[in-house]
């Protein structure tokens, strides 16, 4: 079974430039999530999407971050412009419903280094 | 009170031992709790469910006390391979989804 994927799993960037991140959920599910995880703040929720409408995206630190469902297999999260305290590995996870019963199934992760 | 508290520990135990953490929430409400486990830099990777009359699978024991609202994590002869920071999942204040506690970090020392 394909997990969930996210690419790229490491990027370096500099401060000001635009960093996109992308996932494609496990087949069949219908919720997706966007996670920021740093050694501070722990796994933080950016934003999620039910059915690839957005639900809830105030987790999302402020206007430079975007995030996008097009369909049903593939997600963007947008950053722009990057700062370096964006740097944190971003997680993008799936589960077959939104609620409280489905278990998230996580991806690799984006880790993510501004300078 | 917040959605969900663990101890970050860290907890460090021999091989071999016995340890458990415990985790609260707030949701009184709450029906679905979850553990994962996660390695360092790697992500979040579920380990168990826990339902209402407690399960186990293998050396893991997962229980489920309402009256107190917490839910707990038993590992049984604890493997080096444990080493890990496990996560408690639980249902947010609305009810609407699931929220993460910050993680309890275990080290299993030889």
């Amino acid at each position: 079974d394909a997990g969930v994927i996210q690419s790229p799993r490491h990027e370096v960037t500099e401060m000001g430039q635009e960093v996109t991140l992308r996932c494609k959920p496990i087949s069949g599910h219908n919720s997706l999530f966007w996670y920021r995880q740093t050694m501070m703040r722990g796994l933080e929720l950016l934003i999620y999407f039910n059915n690839n409408v957005p639900i809830d995206d105030s987790g999302m630190p402020e206007d430079r971050f975007s995030a996008k469902m097009p369909n049903a297999s593939f997600s963007t999260l947008k950053i722009q412009p990057s700062e370096p305290r964006d740097s944190a590995v971003y997680f993008c996870a799936s589960s077959l419903m939104a609620g409280n019963n489905s278990p998230l199934h996580f991806g690799n992760g984006t880790r993510l280094t501004v300078t | 009170r917040k959605e969900v508290e663990q101890d970050p520990g860290p907890f460090n135990v021999p091989e071999g031992a016995t340890v458990a953490f415990n985790c609260t929430y707030s949701n009184s409400a709450s029906q679905s709790f979850f553990w994962y486990r996660q390695d360092c830099r790697k992500e979040p990777k579920l380990l168990m469910s826990v339902y209402s009359s407690g399960n186990e699978d293998g050396r893991f024991t997962a229980q489920l006390n309402r009256a107190s609202q917490y839910i707990s994590l038993l590992i049984r002869d604890s493997k080096l391979s444990d080493s890990a920071t496990y996560l408690c999942v639980v249902p947010n204040n609305a009810g609407n989804m699931l929220t993460f506690g910050g993680g309890t970090r275990l080290m299993v020392k030889p």
